[in-house]
């Protein structure tokens, strides 16, 4: 079974534009990672926060961590064609727990 | 180029063969993944080594599934007797972790078919 839930499954927007995408998930963690993969590839890593951190900046990526609602949002601004793929995020269980836990993703799609 | 590699890329076999994957790590980590990815959903957790010794296991990974990691460097995934439902993605990650779960590193994947 999958942690977490990313929300919404799919998204199309202009090149230019900002994506937000959500996820939720149900136990408490240590962290909450995100990862992008493209087609067909393996996923790469984005970001991490902790779950004593609220907001988190990596270039057009921001990141931000509600524990009390268990939710996370990932904003990419700015968007290009490149950054078309599918986004995952990931939680870390505990701090003795080293097994990562994805969700089932968000597809973006930036039309240029 | 130093990241993680798996092999073979592709693998296309016929219900009731065997098949292995491998899995070099990045160099200096410890940990070493395996991920399960069917189309359209996120990696599911197979089994993780820290160094040489395999910590934990899915239960995912049924008794036709082995995973090794002898001496702590390279990895294999052998799955016998293949069934149509093994089909997928399996995606070997490492990471080098001193202190809690962080980053992973992915290779690009094994893709099997059982036909």
């Amino acid at each position: 079974s999958q942690q977490g839930e990313e929300d919404p499954q799919a998204l199309s927007i202009q090149e230019g534009e900002n994506a937000t995408m959500n996820c939720s998930y149900k136990t408490s963690i240590n962290n909450l990672q995100w990862y992008r993969q493209n087609s067909g590839r393996g996923l790469v890593h984005l970001i991490l926060i902790r779950s004593n951190e609220r907001e988190k900046h990596s270039g057009r990526l921001r990141v931000t961590l509600d524990t009390s609602k268990k939710s996370s949002s990932l904003l990419i601004t700015a968007s290009r064609a490149a950054d078309t793929a599918s986004y995952f995020c990931a939680t870390a269980p505990g701090s003795n727990d080293y097994k990562l836990s994805f969700g089932a993703g968000t597809t973006v799609t930036v039309r240029a | 180029d130093t990241g993680v590699s798996q092999n073979p890329r592709h693998k296309i076999t016929k219900r009731g063969q065997n098949v292995t994957f491998r899995c070099d790590p990045i160099s200096e980590h410890n940990r070493l993944y395996w991920y399960r990815q069917t189309l359209g959903q996120g990696p599911e957790f197979l089994t993780y080594f820290q160094n040489e010794a395999q910590l934990e296991k899915s239960r995912l990974l049924s008794d036709r599934f082995s995973a090794e990691r002898p001496k702590g460097s390279f990895s294999t995934l052998e799955i016998q007797r293949t069934e149509q439902g093994d089909s997928a993605m399996y995606l070997c990650a490492s990471s080098l972790d001193p202190a809690g779960a962080g980053e992973l590193f992915f290779g690009e994947g094994s893709r099997l078919t059982v036909l």
